[in-house]
C-alpha cells in the first residue's frame, strides 16, 4: 500500500464548477499537509499549507484534512481554465523534513 | 535572476556519458534538494543538504553524484546512467529542512537516456 494515494486523473470540469481534489493517506504521524500546483514544463509551487486538522481558506482555494478518515481535500470555487495544471498533495510528521508526495491528479478546466 | 533556476532545461545522453545538471538559487535559503519526477508516479528525494553538508541521501545509485560547493549552488553529476533514469530532475531550496514543505523549485531539467 502506498503512504500517499492520489487519483492521477485526468479530470475535466467545465469553467466556473467546483472543484474538488483529495488525496488518503495511511500514516496517521502526518501532521504537515500541503497542496502544490504544478503547470506543464514547470516546476511544482506550492499553493496551500495545513496544519493538523481543519479548514483553511486563500481566494477560491480552500484545504481540508480530516485526521480521523486520513483524507485531505483541496476545493477551488469558481474553476477558470488558468486553473488546469496537475495538483500534488504532500505532506510530513513533525520533526521528519522529508515529504511523502502523492502522485498528482491532472485537472483540466474547459473554457 | 529570481528563485530557483535549472539548466539545461533539456539533456540527451547515452548510456556511457558524463553530465551535470546545475541548480543555483537567489532566495537566500540554506537548504537545497535535488527530486526525481517520472510519469504518473511521486515525488522522489534523491539528496538534501543543508549549509552545504548533506543531510539526507535516499539510498540513490552511485551513479548519481551530488554536490554543493556552496549555499547557493547544487549540482547533479551523472554517469553511465541507465534508460530508467530519464525523468525530469527537480532543485528546491527552502530556508531549513523543515517539514511545513515551503519547497521552491526550479523548472527542471528534462533527461533522456538512450
Amino acid at each position: 500500500q502506498k503512504e500517499v494515494e492520489q487519483d492521477p486523473g485526468p479530470l475535466s470540469v467545465p469553467e466556473g464548477a467546483i472543484v474538488s481534489l483529495n488525496c488518503t493517506y495511511s500514516n496517521s504521524a502526518f501532521q504537515y499537509f500541503m497542496w502544490y500546483r504544478q503547470y506543464s514544463r514547470k516546476g511544482p509551487e506550492l499553493l496551500m499549507y495545513t496544519y493538523s486538522s481543519g479548514n483553511k481558506e486563500d481566494g477560491r482555494f480552500t484545504a481540508q484534512v480530516d485526521k480521523s478518515s486520513k483524507y485531505i481535500s483541496l476545493f477551488i470555487r469558481d474553476s477558470q481554465p488558468s486553473d488546469s495544471a496537475t495538483y500534488l498533495c504532500a505532506m510530513s510528521a513533525l520533526g521528519n523534513y522529508q515529504l511523502i508526495w502523492g502522485a498528482g491528479t491532472k485537472l483540466i478546466i474547459k473554457p | 535572476e529570481t528563485g530557483v533556476t535549472q539548466t539545461p532545461r533539456h539533456l540527451v545522453m547515452g548510456m556511457t556519458n558524463k553530465k551535470s545538471l546545475k541548480c543555483e538559487q537567489h532566495l537566500g535559503h540554506n537548504a537545497m534538494y535535488w527530486y526525481k519526477q517520472s510519469a504518473k508516479k511521486p515525488l522522489e528525494l534523491m539528496f538534501v543538504y543543508s549549509l552545504e553538508e548533506r543531510v539526507e541521501n535516499n539510498s540513490v545509485p552511485s551513479r548519481f553524484s551530488p554536490e554543493c560547493p556552496n549555499s547557493s549552488h547544487l549540482f547533479l553529476h551523472l554517469h553511465t546512467l541507465q534508460p530508467e533514469d530519464s525523468a525530469l530532475y527537480l532543485c528546491a531550496s527552502s530556508q531549513e529542512p523543515a517539514n511545513t514543505g515551503e519547497l521552491f523549485f526550479g523548472e527542471g531539467s528534462r533527461l533522456t537516456v538512450l
